[in-house]
């Protein structure tokens, strides 16, 4: 267990939708990332986070988009789903948000656009 | 702009069997690297990490990685596989200096151990 957490664990919904994913970092942690993982891109960052202000972004979807809140939790935001954002989003934390800070995975949230 | 390549997809070896996952990457400026592993239904660990000195790298559960720069590539080894190590394996490399934290990672290896 990383002591990342990330709800919702599985989420099935329709194209055209908007979703809300949240991310929840290990204590103490101020950085938090997004990646996707998907069968065609692979493993990709999306954007990061630190102490409530972007760090840096990736190449996250101008339909997508996330914050971190006061209490360093996170949440992503999908809109105007399509079938290609299948995928699992997987959210790390870190305690500086620099590099040489081990970045810890949860465990992922698998979503599906049908 | 950074990338990394690991040329294998899926490998496979009996267990007790050495192991190497070759791992070559693209970047302009010394390059942070990183080697995760992701069991099934399960996030990413590290395994380890190399950002400068010994080109040799020691982590957990028995790996290690050498880095050569000259060969742009970073690959893991672990000298006698066991079953339990048969999962999805992630090179990284990081980009940002120490400024930020964003990560590039290869396609993975898909590690088979049979007994």
């Amino acid at each position: 267990d990383s002591g990342v957490t990330q709800t919702p664990k599985h989420l099935i919904t329709a194209t055209g939708q908007r979703v809300t994913l949240r991310c929840s970092p290990r204590s103490g942690d101020l950085s938090v990332y997004w990646y996707q993982q998907s069968l065609d891109q692979g493993l990709q960052f999306l954007i990061q986070y630190y102490n409530g202000e972007e760090r840096a972004k990736g190449n996250i979807l101008e339909r997508f988009s996330a914050q971190q809140f006061p209490d360093l939790h996170s949440e992503l935001n999908l809109s105007s789903l399509e079938l290609g954002d299948s995928a699992l989003y997987f959210c790390a934390s870190s305690d500086s948000g620099r590099l040489n800070n081990e970045q810890f995975f949860g465990p992922g949230t698998r979503l599906t656009v049908l | 702009a950074q990338s990394v390549t690991q040329p294998d997809i899926h490998i496979t070896v009996s267990e007790g069997a050495s192991l190497e996952l070759r791992c070559n990457y693209s970047y302009g400026a010394t390059p942070y690297l990183f080697w995760y592993v992701q069991s099934p239904g399960q996030g990413l660990q590290l395994l380890l990490k190399y950002f400068s000195g010994d080109t040799l790298v020691q982590g957990i559960k028995g790996f290690e990685a050498e880095f050569k720069r000259s060969q742009s590539s970073f690959n893991l080894r672990k000298p006698s596989v066991h079953w339990s190590d048969a999962a999805e394996y992630f090179c990284a490399v990081g980009a940002g200096g120490t400024s930020y934290g964003k990560l590039t990672f290869g396609q993975g290896t898909i590690l088979t151990v049979h007994p």
